[in-house]
């Protein structure tokens, strides 16, 4: 089983502020990282999927870095929304169907 | 889109109770998964499946079984429910075995079970 930390587990921002939160992971066995957004009262949503280190990845205003060599990966959201507020998780995983998934970052955009 | 469906919401069961979780997958996709999620952890893997009548043990596979007889259809059952498997389950489901790309997991809304 693969320890994966997310940090904060929390974070309360207001509208416009820029955020980022950290994925830390072990730095051997590495295959390939997912981030996932889950709202509440939907299913959790993917985000990216990146495998290679250095890998830098952006869907709108949210963008992902990874670091395979030290086991981290940060993902930034740049003027954030209250649309942006929900549970953010990464899930290194270690072959093609064993992901672990951090407990998430909970983001609360206040408008 | 690929739709992942899961028959229950929500579920209030008694103790000692047989609980079945069911989960369907309308895009064809090889691999399903069945995940629990509780406060302070991380969606932890119960079972997985990679094709008709396979199985594979996740992490926490005790206390659970599965059935996947047909290619979209995944179930997750609780033989005997006990209070410490109240929980949210999660169902998800992948495309192909081995693609890097294309193992994304797609998640159903989710069962919150409740066993008193």
């Amino acid at each position: 089983i693969l320890n994966v930390e997310q940090s904060p587990q929390s974070l309360h921002v207001q509208e416009g502020d820029s955020t980022n939160f950290t994925c830390s992971f072990p730095s051997s066995n590495f295959y390939a990282l997912h981030w996932y957004r889950w709202e509440t009262a939907k299913s959790p949503e993917a985000l990216f999927v990146m495998t290679l280190n250095g890998d830098e990845k952006k869907k709108g205003r949210i963008s992902a870095t990874l670091n395979t060599k030290e086991g981290y990966s940060y993902l930034y959201i740049k003027g954030s929304q209250p649309e942006d507020s929900a549970t953010y998780l990464c899930a290194p995983g270690s072959n093609f169907n064993k992901f672990y998934f951090g407990s998430g970052t909970k983001l609360n955009v206040k408008p | 889109d690929v739709k992942v469906t899961q028959s229950s919401r929500y579920l209030v069961k008694r103790t000692g109770e047989k609980v079945f979780l069911e989960c369907v997958q309308d895009m064809d996709h090889e691999n399903m998964f069945w995940y629990r999620q509780d406060p302070g952890l991380g969606l932890r893997l119960i079972y997985f499946s990679y094709d008709v009548k396979m199985k594979e043990k996740g992490d926490i596979p005790e206390g659970y079984s599965v059935s996947r007889e047909k290619k979209e259809r995944f179930s997750l059952i609780l033989e005997s429910a006990s209070t410490n498997q109240t929980s949210m389950y999660l169902c998800a489901s992948s495309l192909v075995r081995g693609r890097t790309g294309a193992n994304v997991l797609t998640f159903g809304a989710g069962s919150r079970l409740t066993v008193l």
